[in-house]
């Protein structure tokens, strides 16, 4: 089936740095992309729409120019957490769409990526 | 806006028992219906869909029967194994709610534990 990875799987960084999380379609190609995020003992939160080449489409309550979002190819994505703090400590979650089949298109996840802002 | 709410976790059950999880929804337009399963240590996996009023999607032994009149989605599975413990997800996509498209939205994931 289709694979999607992220990376890295978990990272620490110090309140004020940026921290950039790839998400990769391995096996296909992927025009549109989605980033979640995932409180603990939480539903994933829907944050953004990334379509390649073109601006993001991001939900209501989501900063744009803190999570910034750029998929300059199909397979490739990428979320870019500027000048982090520790309230941006989550799971980040991203999945790509596939171009569909008879069943239609659907979506597949990656593993996550555990951010921890001390 | 849209919203998805499912019975609180963890669920625990032994090898072989009979499950349910509850999964109701709001919607503001017609959505599609999914549920979703987590494996320990990896990514979310569709586990089963349905895309319009009656419609059963299926898959592994489980069931859910899409109930517009009750805006439910239950999962069901006859017989459960040890490898059926994850967490599970009901979530929905609705095209017409102003979101993103196809963007999902999650209830909060049961946890289920099979003993043997």
């Amino acid at each position: 089936g289709a694979v999607v990875s992220q990376h890295p799987s978990w990272v620490i960084c110090k309140s004020g740095t940026s921290v950039k999380i790839e998400c990769r379609s391995l096996d296909f190609q992927a025009t549109t992309m989605f980033w979640y995020r995932q409180f603990p003992k939480q539903s994933l939160m829907l944050m953004a729409t990334s379509n390649e080449g073109s601006k993001a489409t991001y939900e209501q309550g989501v900063e744009k120019d803190k999570f910034l979002i750029n998929h300059a190819s199909l397979t490739l994505s990428t979320l870019t957490v500027t000048s982090a703090h520790p309230e941006d400590s989550s799971f980040y979650i991203c999945s790509a769409r596939d171009g569909g089949g008879a069943g239609g298109s659907r979506q597949y996840f990656g593993p996550g990526t555990r951010l921890t802002v001390t | 806006g849209d919203s998805v709410t499912q019975m609180e976790g963890p669920v625990t059950l032994s090898e072989e028992a009979f499950l349910t999880i509850n999964c109701t929804y709001t919607a503001t337009g017609y959505p599609s219906l999914f549920w979703y399963v987590q494996y320990p240590g990896e990514g979310l996996q569709l586990l089963l869909k349905a895309t319009k009023a009656d419609d059963k999607g299926s898959n592994k032994g489980f069931e859910a029967t899409y109930r517009k009149e009750t805006t439910s989605f239950h999962l069901e599975k006859g017989s459960v194994q040890v490898s059926d413990s994850a967490v599970y997800f009901c979530a929905l996509s609705d095209l017409n709610s102003g979101g993103g498209a196809d963007g999902l939205t999650f209830g909060k994931g049961t946890h289920l534990i099979i003993q043997p």
